[in-house]
């Protein structure tokens, strides 16, 4: 079992719809962060998240930790928002800094 | 732009051949790793590096080499490129205080 599993795999929305995306995970973690990867191109962080709840523009991010579940929402969905977006967690203790990786969630956002 | 530079942007090896992935960060984050991207996986780490000096494996370094020539600059050597090795590699940085994230822009090497 994958030690991060995202859901759904595959999303697809009509512009302005609200867009939930979910990453549960089973490990103790020290950080989780949410990624974005348009096709073809560059990895973007978007967020990192220790605890709590982050907003930025139309997107935002929560965590639970005692659940080990984190979401990802984007209101008033957009066709620029298409794209791979990516959970991926920093596991506690060490003395390393290695993420984790969901296998990502290919949303498509249709006008 | 302050940010994590990755050289080549694509490349397309013949089995048996040699090449090395530049990677250079400007922010002096003392970690950097090298991942690859294959459909349907997720990123997986081949190497890393927590510090200048340090080198360790990751969770697929067969077929790879790396080198930290020094704290900006980190290397991934492939000896004898495989078809197994078409992939999008990407190179990261992290600083280890405030967790922030850095990606390159990828490199996307097919292997014929």
């Amino acid at each position: 079992k994958n030690e991060v599993e995202q859901s759904p795999q595959n999303l697809t929305a009509q512009e302005g719809e609200f867009i939930t995306i979910n990453c549960s995970y089973s490990v103790g973690i020290s950080a989780l962060h949410w990624l974005q990867q348009h096709p073809g191109g560059g990895i973007v962080s978007l967020f990192m998240l220790s605890s709590g709840k982050k907003k930025h523009g139309r997107l935002i991010a929560t965590i639970n930790i005692q659940e080990k579940h984190s979401s990802l929402h984007i209101t008033a969905s957009h066709p620029r928002d298409s794209a791979v977006y990516i959970c991926a967690v920093r596991s506690n203790g060490g003395s390393n800094y290695k993420l984790t990786f969901g296998k990502g969630t290919l949303l498509t956002v249709n006008p | 732009n302050a940010g994590v530079t990755q050289t080549p942007k694509f490349q397309v090896l013949k089995t048996g051949q040699s090449m090395t992935l530049q990677c250079a960060q400007d922010m002096n984050h003392n970690s950097m790793y090298w991942y690859r991207q294959d459909p349907g996986m997720g990123l997986r780490l081949i190497y890393y590096s927590a510090s200048e000096g340090t080198t360790d494996k990751g969770e697929v370094p067969n077929g790879y080499n790396v080198s930290r020539l020094n704290k900006r600059e980190f290397s991934l050597r492939l000896e004898s490129a495989a078809p197994s090795q078409t992939s999008v590699y990407f190179c990261a940085s992290s600083d280890r205080g405030s967790y922030g994230y850095t990606f390159g822009s990828g490199t996307r090497l097919t292997v014929v």
